[in-house]
């Protein structure tokens, strides 16, 4: 298997424009996370999906922050409009539910927003 | 919620030397904790992980140690090598799938 696949590897957008960060999960597993990492706050979880279905989505900052699943295959995390605060390395994980709960990471987007 | 600290947040030992890392967690529910390695550039990896039935587990160089007692548990890595040098986080997960990660341990091992 290739792994958490993420794109881009490298986003570089001008405050107030929308970004929109691409995620395709390891096949079969049925648990997507998104994560935050910043040097300040650490690895912090944005919103996880079930079955495609949102299950938490407490840690998203704000409205400007939206997140979807619209197949086991595929997710996006969407920032409209950006800041330069949103600035940092996204990563996208995926588990299997049953067991053994391992989450698997991609390499993250790293975003910056000037 | 979960609250969990990691200490030390940097650690340099010479090659060879032992490195231990610890964390304590808030939620006594918390029966899952795994220790991922960040690489520059990369996600975190999972390197070891420990249930709340077990009090120590290892793997080659690498173990983990629990007590639920005290809400702590603790990652040894022995003989270690410059390849270990990188960003090592712990989590706990209590009931839910969601982890609760440290602020992580920037190891260095110096040749």
């Amino acid at each position: 298997d290739a792994g958490v696949i993420q794109s881009p590897r490298h986003e570089v957008t001008e405050m107030g424009q929308e970004v929109t960060l691409r995620c395709k999960p390891i096949s079969g597993h049925d648990y997507l996370f998104w994560y935050r990492q910043t040097m300040m706050r650490g690895l912090e979880l944005l919103i996880y999906f079930n079955n495609n279905v949102p299950i938490d989505d407490s840690g998203m900052p704000e409205d400007r922050f939206s997140a979807k699943m619209p197949n086991a295959s595929f997710s996006t995390l969407k920032i409209q409009p950006s800041e330069p605060r949103d600035s940092a390395v996204y990563f996208c994980a995926s588990s299997f539910g049953q067991g053994p709960y391992e989450q698997y990471f991609g390499p993250g987007t790293r975003l910056t927003v000037t | 919620g979960e609250n969990v600290e990691q200490h030390p947040s940097t650690l340099s030992v010479q090659e060879g030397d032992s490195a231990v890392i610890k964390c304590t967690y808030s939620d006594s529910a918390s029966n899952y904790f795994p220790w991922y390695k960040q690489e520059l550039g990369k996600g975190p990896q999972l390197i070891i992980d420990i249930r709340s039935n077990v009090g120590e587990k290892k793997d080659q160089r690498i173990a983990v140690t629990l007590n639920k007692t005290a809400k702590h548990f603790s990652l040894h890595i022995t003989e270690t090598q410059p390849e270990d040098s990188a960003v090592y986080f712990c989590a706990a997960r209590a009931g839910s799938y969601q982890l609760t990660f440290g602020k992580g341990t920037k190891l260095s091992v110096i040749p």
